[in-house]
């Protein structure tokens, strides 16, 4: 099974700041690498597919990259309603595991 | 607009089966598939497997491959997950959500059901 691994699993930031969240994975999965944020009592939501496609609806704050099997969803000016769980998936084989998650909380 | 509405909470006890609905609208169901992803409380999600609109067509995780069954009725446009001889921990929140298939992202989701197991 390929491994996504998310570290940190949190991070303290400020409204206005610009943060990076990574994600690595065990083996090269090409740009079969998805995003999705969490809030507490919530369904997670798709943000980023395909590495660095945003899906629709999402704000363009939200964006992804890739180097190699290391892969970075890049939030440009974080705000109020951004603090949540962020999940990496990668989606090139099954079974398509997710990452631990990395809990964005308020500095 | 694409919704995926599931079943209602359950509770069952240690060695019960447990039958999770997801009934999907708004988009031409026999065009995508539908995966289970669930949350056990205070943890992260775990993918269980997906099915085909399609063909009926089912992959399912190594570690639940002997007690999970996923179908289709392409009639009504629902997709149901049995899990059976269940444990305490298989407690969790399960999801459903829209399978884009050929790049297998998860675009749309439901809005999970409890499932508790307990003696």
């Amino acid at each position: 099974d390929i491994q996504m691994t998310q570290s940190p699993s949190s991070l303290s930031a400020s409204v206005g700041d610009r943060v990076t969240i990574p994600c690595r994975a065990s083996q090269s999965i090409s740009r079969y690498l998805n995003w999705y944020q969490q809030k507490p009592g919530e369904a997670p939501k798709l943000l980023i597919y395909a590495t660095s496609n945003l899906q629709r609806g999402v704000p363009s704050r939200f964006s992804g990259s890739a180097s190699g099997t290391d892969f970075t969803l890049t939030i440009s000016s974080l705000q109020p309603e951004d603090f949540a769980t962020y999940y990496c998936q990668q989606s090139y084989s099954t079974p398509y595991t997710f990452g631990q998650g990395t809990k964005l909380e308020i500095k | 607009q694409v919704h995926l509405v599931q079943s209602g909470t359950e509770v069952k006890k240690p060695g019960a089966s447990v039958k999770v609905s997801c009934k999907a609208s708004g988009y031409t169901f026999t065009n995508y598939g539908i995966t289970w992803v669930r949350q056990a409380p205070g943890q992260g999600l775990e993918w269980m497997g997906w099915i085909s609109a399609y063909n009926g067509n089912t992959n399912y995780a190594q570690k639940l491959q002997d007690r999970v069954t996923m179908t289709t009725e392409t009639s009504t446009s629902t997709v149901y997950m049995e899990l059976r001889s269940l444990r305490s921990d298989d407690t969790a929140v399960y999801y459903c959500a829209r399978v884009v298939v050929g790049a297998y992202y998860f675009d749309y989701w439901g809005q999970g059901t409890l499932v508790t197991v307990s003696s």
